[in-house]
């Protein structure tokens, strides 16, 4: 069983618009959960993490928002740039198990410029 | 300073054959993670170090793999007869605390072909 969903698979958006990726979860145990930008041939790389007492994050043009009570949290791209184009990953922390990661299946995101 | 590395970033072998991969985490970085990410998809957990010790390998699909970290800083992924089913990317990283709530910092992984 998935323990993240992610939508959708993949997303085109033109330069300048704005990039939604929604997540969402089961596990009320999770107790961190981080984004992730993955680009070709690369490891995934940190983008902005969230914890479930906040509801909104935003660093620079990235934005989490995060709604407890549907389970549910989404990725915000605004102004996004041909540069954005990557494969992004929602990811969750802790559960039954306080080492392990569980990641999304992936969106790829594409920036028409 | 210098990230992860991973070594080698391709290994072709054929079905029934060994092969270990190696992970160089940051310098001083205590936690150390393996996943195996197939196409398409997400990191898969496969094992996690603390220190010396295996403290969680539950991700471990069988007892073909296995992985060790004998002086607490390169590790080394083992798999043992490999499968075409093994082939994905090998993906190790490090973090500077244990629990991962600290970032975990990725090498770009070890692309696994099993012919």
């Amino acid at each position: 069983q998935q323990q993240v969903k992610q939508s959708p698979q993949s997303l085109i958006v033109q330069k300048g618009g704005i990039s939604i990726i929604n997540c969402a979860y089961e596990n009320t145990a999770f107790d961190y959960f981080p984004w992730y930008q993955q680009f070709p041939g690369k490891g995934p790389a940190l983008l902005i993490a969230i914890r479930p007492d906040v509801s909104e994050k935003k660093e620079g043009r990235f934005t989490i928002s995060f709604n407890k009570s549907a389970k549910q949290f989404s990725l915000h791209i605004m102004d996004s740039q041909p540069g954005d184009s990557a494969t992004y990953f929602c990811a969750a922390h802790g559960g039954d198990n306080f080492n392990k990661f569980y990641f999304g299946s992936g969106t790829k995101l594409n920036v028409k410029p | 300073g210098a990230g992860v590395s991973q070594t080698p970033s391709n290994k072709v072998t054929e079905k029934g054959k060994y092969v270990e991969l190696r992970c160089d985490p940051i310098s001083g970085h205590t936690a150390l993670y393996w996943y195996r990410q197939s196409l398409g998809q997400g990191p898969e957990f496969l094992i996690y170090f603390q220190g010396t010790g295996a403290a969680d390998d539950s991700g471990l699909p069988n007892d073909r793999f296995f992985a060790v970290r004998p002086e607490g800083s390169v590790s080394t992924l083992k798999i043992q007869r490999t499968e075409r089913g093994d082939s994905a990317v090998y993906l190790c990283a490090s973090s500077s605390q244990s629990g991962g709530l600290n970032e975990q910092f990725f090498g770009p992984g070890t692309r696994l072909t099993v012919l």
